[in-house]
C-alpha cells in the first residue's frame, strides 16, 4: 500500500530564509507526486506535481521540488520565504496504475513565517 | 466564478440529526470526490464518482450516502450524525480518473453537538 510521510508537523522560518518541507513516500512503483497548499479557511490548491520526465519540478509562488527515487523523497523548497507563504502544506501520492484518481495525503506541515 | 463550490460552508447541528452538503463544479470535469479533514488536518478520501458512477467507496459508515444527479454535482447526505462526524468536508473534481490534479472546494465545516 502507498503512504506518505511528512517529517515535521510544524516548520518555522524567518522571512527571507530558505523553506524546506520534507516528504517521503512508500510505493511499489514510482508514483505521481504532488504538493498542495491550504491557506486558512480555504480549500487545497496545487503547488506542483511530478509525473514523468525532469525530476526537478517548478510550481507556483517560487516553490520547487525534486523527485529522488533512490531516497523515495519529494521535498519542497523555496529560496526565500515570504509572509504570505504561511499555510498548511500537504504532500500527496497517486498510483500511476490507478484509474480512480485517488490521492493519498501526508499529515501536513504547518509553515510559520516570522517577520 | 467559483470552480468548485460547496454549500453550506458552516453547519452546526445536534447528534442524531440528518444533514446534507452540496457540491457543484463548473470545470466540465468527469470525476468528483469527497474528502474528510479531521481536527488534526489529516485528509482522507471518502467517495469518488466518475460520470455519476461510484468508483471509490472507502470504509465509510453507511450513514454517509453520496448522490450524483449529474456529473457536475456530488452531494453528501449524512444520517444520524455522531460527534465523530465533526470535521471539514471537501469536495473536489478532476478531469478523468487517471492520476492528476484535483480542484478543491473551500470546504464545509460540520460541527455536531
Amino acid at each position: 500500500a502507498q503512504s506518505v510521510t511528512q517529517l515535521g508537523s510544524h516548520v518555522s522560518v524567518s522571512e527571507g530564509a530558505l523553506v524546506l518541507l520534507r516528504c517521503n513516500y512508500s510505493s511499489s512503483v514510482p508514483p505521481y507526486l504532488f504538493w498542495y497548499v491550504q491557506y486558512p479557511n480555504q480549500g487545497l490548491q496545487l503547488l506542483l506535481k511530478y509525473t514523468t520526465g525532469a525530476t526537478l519540478v517548478k510550481g507556483i509562488n517560487g516553490f520547487e521540488a525534486e523527485f529522488k527515487k533512490s531516497e523515495t523523497s519529494f521535498h519542497l523548497t523555496k529560496p526565500s520565504a515570504h509572509m504570505s507563504d504561511a499555510a498548511e502544506y500537504f504532500c500527496a501520492v497517486s498510483d500511476v496504475r490507478s484509474n480512480t484518481g485517488k490521492l493519498i495525503f501526508g499529515q501536513g506541515t504547518t509553515l510559520q513565517v516570522k517577520p | 466564478d467559483t470552480a468548485v463550490s460547496q454549500t453550506p460552508k458552516y453547519l452546526v447541528t445536534q447528534m442524531g440529526n440528518d444533514k446534507s452538503i452540496k457540491c457543484e463544479q463548473n470545470l466540465g470535469h468527469d470525476t468528483m470526490y469527497w474528502y474528510k479533514q479531521d481536527s488534526k488536518k489529516f485528509l482522507k478520501i471518502m467517495f469518488s464518482y466518475n460520470n455519476k458512477e461510484l468508483i471509490i467507496n472507502e470504509t465509510v459508515p453507511n450513514r454517509f450516502s453520496p448522490k450524483s444527479p449529474d456529473k457536475a454535482h456530488l452531494n453528501l447526505h449524512i444520517n444520524s450524525l455522531e460527534l465523530g462526524d465533526s470535521a471539514v468536508y471537501f469536495c473536489a473534481s478532476s478531469s478523468g480518473t487517471g492520476p492528476g490534479e484535483l480542484f478543491f472546494g473551500e470546504g464545509s465545516r460540520l460541527t455536531v453537538l
